[in-house]
């Protein structure tokens, strides 16, 4: 364990379907991320969280949608979304300022939407 | 375009031997530098860093070799073992915001 949770580690979903990923952290830092990792492409940033505020949107399609109830929680809402969205979904945290240790990773939530 | 490139796509390396993996970038605003290791099923896991003020950082088998003029890094691992054989995945960060090359999957050969 990295000290940041994901679940759930698979999920298949329908095209019609409504379904959430959560990210969990108690490593005491106050910024979190939504990464999108698909074949053979460099890891794309989503959104980003700083103290609970959304500070970030990559121009990511509306039928993905962020939640930061509190600085350890993350949420990422999906519906409607389409086959090209099947993906390794990764989130990370780290500590607002110079990221001399980078960001810590989940292991990632394997989406597959049929 | 993309700002961080690792153009080996894969590398095979027999164990016991240096292994060196490659990155470019473009944006010299970048200001600090990462390795990532990453297993299949596993999110990635940081390795070491460098700064842009500095050429070299070592830390056990792995150094990072910073070239600004070329804007180019490596890493280094010496000596290859088992273990090491994963995707390393470049990053360039500016401010608080940080860019990951594709990745070179590495093998190490017994």
């Amino acid at each position: 364990e990295t000290g940041v949770t994901q679940t759930p580690r698979h999920l298949v979903m329908g095209m019609t379907n409504k379904k959430s990923l959560k990210c969990e952290q108690h490593l005491g830092h106050n910024a979190m991320y939504w990464y999108k990792q698909s074949a053979k492409k460099p890891l794309e940033l989503m959104f980003v969280y700083n103290f609970k505020e959304q500070t970030e949107n990559n121009s990511v399609p509306s039928r993905f949608s962020p939640e930061c109830p509190n600085s350890s929680h993350l949420f990422l809402h999906l519906h409607t979304l389409q086959p090209e969205d099947s993906a390794l979904y990764l989130c990370a945290s780290s500590q607002e300022g110079p990221p001399y240790y980078g960001y810590t990773f989940g292991s990632g939530t394997r989406l597959t939407v049929v | 375009d993309q700002q961080v490139k690792q153009n080996s796509p894969s590398l095979s390396v027999q164990e016991g031997r240096i292994s060196i993996l490659n990155c470019d970038y473009t944006n010299s605003m970048f200001d600090y530098f990462l390795w990532y290791k990453k297993y299949p099923a596993e999110g990635p896991t940081f390795l070491i860093s460098i700064s842009s003020i500095k050429d070299k950082n070592e830390d056990g088998r792995f150094t990072v070799f910073l070239n600004k003029s070329a804007k180019h890094l490596s890493l280094h691992i010496v000596p290859s073992q088992p273990g090491d054989s994963a995707v390393y995945f470049c990053a360039a960060s500016e401010s608080d915001k940080i860019i990951f090359g594709k990745g070179t999957r590495l093998h190490i050969l017994p």
